[in-house]
């Protein structure tokens, strides 16, 4: 597609909940990166994929949260047993791995709100 | 790990005047220095970038400039907007587009 694409675009779930949030990068891109964005803050970073190998998952907050790009393009990111917490706009982000012209790319996010 | 600082957190500034955001950083592996800018209920946006083997680059409204040794980076625009009016991200990160550090964001408000 002609961007990265993410849904749900908003997502509301109860404390206890699980959820997953999907993520559509560009076609082509290699790298995959997730990020968390609280309130007013910059976004952090989360875990990287490069095709289907996730080879940084440092920044993932607890063992609930799990993500996964089983064959290298969609990725889907997974909180299980929601806390307040956790509620933050994901961004997901995809670039190409071109070396030095490489540039990372966001899409809109999804929205969770855990009550 | 790396540590990004960014200031001011707001900025209003007339239409037609320019602006100025900077961040510092911490880790001086990072190479590489990019600036986003991020509308209300949108992603971040990449406006312009920089590598550490050059000191400024400009696109045409915008540039950034880069200072290695005192680990601070600015972005200038000029000739400001009102559709300038936006939350802008600093960045650091060490090799392309990896695992980046981000700074904690500017508001800036363009005055008509």
């Amino acid at each position: 597609g002609a961007g990265v694409s993410q849904s749900p675009r908003y997502k509301v779930a109860k404390r206890g909940q699980d959820v997953a949030l999907r993520c559509d990068p560009i076609s082509g891109h290699v790298s995959l990166f997730w990020y968390q964005q609280a309130l007013g803050q910059g976004p952090e970073f989360l875990t990287y994929f490069q095709n289907e190998a996730q080879l940084d998952k440092s920044g993932l907050p607890s063992d609930r949260f799990f993500a996964e790009r089983p064959e290298g393009s969609v990725s889907t990111l997974k909180i299980q047993r929601t806390q307040q917490e956790d509620s933050a706009v994901y961004l997901c982000a995809s670039s190409s791995y071109r070396g030095a012209n490489e540039k990372l790319f966001f899409g809109s996010g999804t929205q969770l709100s855990v009550l | 790990g790396e540590n990004v600082e960014q200031h001011p957190s707001t900025l209003s500034v007339q239409e037609g005047d320019s602006a100025v955001i900077k961040c510092t950083y911490s880790d001086s592996a990072s190479n590489y220095f990019p600036w986003y800018k991020q509308e209300l209920g949108k992603g971040p946006q990449l406006i312009i970038d920089i590598r550490s083997n050059v000191g400024e680059k400009k696109d045409q409204r915008i540039a950034v400039t880069l200072n290695k040794t005192a680990k601070h980076f600015s972005l200038h625009i000029t000739e400001t907007q009102p559709e300038d009016s936006a939350v802008y991200f600093c960045a650091a990160g060490e090799g392309t587009a990896r695992q980046l550090t981000f700074g904690s964001g500017t508001q800036l408000t363009v005055l008509p």
